[in-house]
């Protein structure tokens, strides 16, 4: 059974940086996914399982980076910039079949002064 | 980008009877290597989203049967045959298809 752990959330000021894990239970295809306080879903990052390809939402490229270590089967975001609007809960997702299959519980970002 | 347009935002549904939730895409989801990426999520309230449909038609492992997806091209639909009250959430559609991926608005179900 696919297990997908996320943490590494909190409270940060604008501007300032964090690095979320996930850690899976193998080494997948893997996706991060977020949604803001009351609404959708947003897709944010994409890692090849062996870390040679990584995709990136317009809204976060050049401010997040996607890798990981797969000594470990974990893979990180590193949110760098932040911004109120990034204040969400994000997910990590195994991919397969052209999308997000299994998700881990989430882990809440709060960007505030 | 590829836009991912759900409808309606909002479904009343009565216990029994069927649903139809639509989403359209402003390109074809129909990827080189012939499949079509298309897939289905449900988000009941408080809980991580769970895929449903994949490839447009396939349902996941565990799903009910009263749960169908079809569609091509650009128009997708998601159908339940008889609405239960366990269905209640929020439905996303997204493509596989192109980068970035992308998911529709979303469409809250409720009784």
């Amino acid at each position: 059974q696919v297990q997908l752990v996320e943490s590494g959330g909190g409270v940060v000021q604008p501007g300032g940086s964090l690095r979320l894990s996930c850690a899976a239970s193998a080494n997948y295809n893997m996706h991060w996914v977020r949604q803001a306080p009351g609404k959708g879903l947003e897709w944010v990052a994409f890692i090849q399982s062996d870390g040679s390809k990584t995709n990136y939402a317009d809204s976060v490229k050049g401010r997040f980076t996607v890798s990981r270590d797969t000594s470990k089967n974990t893979v990180y975001l590193q949110m760098n910039g932040l911004r109120t609007e990034d204040t969400a809960g994000y997910y990590c997702a195994r991919d397969l079949l052209g999308g997000p299959k299994d998700w881990g519980q989430g882990t809440l970002v709060t960007v505030s002064s | 980008d590829v836009v991912m347009t759900q409808s309606p935002l909002s479904l009343p549904v009565t216990l029994g009877q069927p649903a139809s939730i639509s989403c359209r895409s402003s390109q074809s989801l129909v990827h080189s290597d012939g499949k079509t990426y298309l897939s289905w999520f449900q988000q009941r309230p408080g809980q991580s989203p769970r895929r449903l449909i994949y490839t447009v038609s396939n349902r996941e492992s565990g799903v009910p049967d009263r749960f169908s997806g079809s569609g091509s091209g650009t128009d997708f639909t998601l159908k339940i045959s008889r609405v239960e009250a366990e269905d209640v959430g929020v439905y996303y559609c997204m493509q596989g298809t192109h980068w970035p991926r992308t998911f529709g608005q979303g469409t809250k179900v409720e009784i």
